[in-house]
């Protein structure tokens, strides 16, 4: 299956840690790649490939991976954090691309 | 580097809808060679929709690779979508994008909407 399955909504107090998973067949082969929303705005790349963190994106955003799940960890989480998160991997074809479901994180 | 969406924000069922991507502040054929379209269903989550490489290569999301072309105009430092026989399924708000490895997103324009109704 190339689904990749997120749960729908997560909350965290402000300063404390949060971390949003991702489940699917092809994170045992690809990495995650994460993505930001907020409203009315595109989506932002917060977390790629192993271990990269775009530039002007705080080190309080990382990511990991076991068997078919991947997690993006916020430490820290600041009132700005919140948001729509996605992760995205390439199908097990490695020629298309597939979003995650979705998870609303609210800032307490 | 900027992404500017253009195109009708209205197409009746059964008929195409056509976007166009201008790239600016690089060219499209030099910085990345892959680019592509995602769309976001109202209130609803993302869809990878394809890529192409700056010389044509085209990849497709299966579910939708029967009625999605696209298309690249180097000398225009742009890139189109098409999508065929449309439903109001299809109504979402429609990002280009420069795309890293063939799928990944790595920065997204503001987007458009298009609304699907007769």
């Amino acid at each position: 299956s190339s689904e990749l399955t997120q749960d729908p909504a997560v909350s965290v107090a402000l300063g404390q840690t949060v971390r949003i998973t991702c489940r699917g067949d092809s994170l045992k082969t690809y990495y995650a790649t994460w993505y930001q929303q907020k409203p009315r705005q595109p989506p932002l790349l917060v977390f790629y490939d192993k271990n990269t963190r775009p530039s002007g994106i705080p080190d309080r955003f990382s990511g990991s991976s076991s068997g078919n799940t991947a997690s993006l960890t916020i430490t820290g989480a600041q009132a700005e954090d919140e948001a729509d998160y996605y992760c995205f991997s390439r199908e097990m074809s490695g020629d298309h691309g597939v979003f995650g479901t979705g998870t609303k994180v609210t800032v307490l | 580097l900027h992404l500017q969406e253009s195109g009708p924000g209205l197409v009746k069922p059964s008929e195409t809808l056509s976007l166009t991507c201008s790239v600016s502040g690089d060219s499209i054929s030099r910085s990345s060679p892959y680019w592509g379209w995602i769309r976001q269903s109202p209130g609803k989550g993302l869809e990878w929709i394809g890529s192409i490489f700056y010389r044509g290569d085209t990849f497709y999301s299966p579910s939708l690779k029967s009625r999605v072309s696209m298309s690249v105009d180097t000398s225009r430092n742009q890139f189109s979508l098409n999508l065929t026989s449309v439903t109001a399924a299809d109504t979402a708000l429609y990002y280009c994008a420069r795309l890293k490895d063939k799928v990944l997103v790595l920065f997204w324009g503001q987007g458009t909407m298009v609304t699907v109704s007769s």
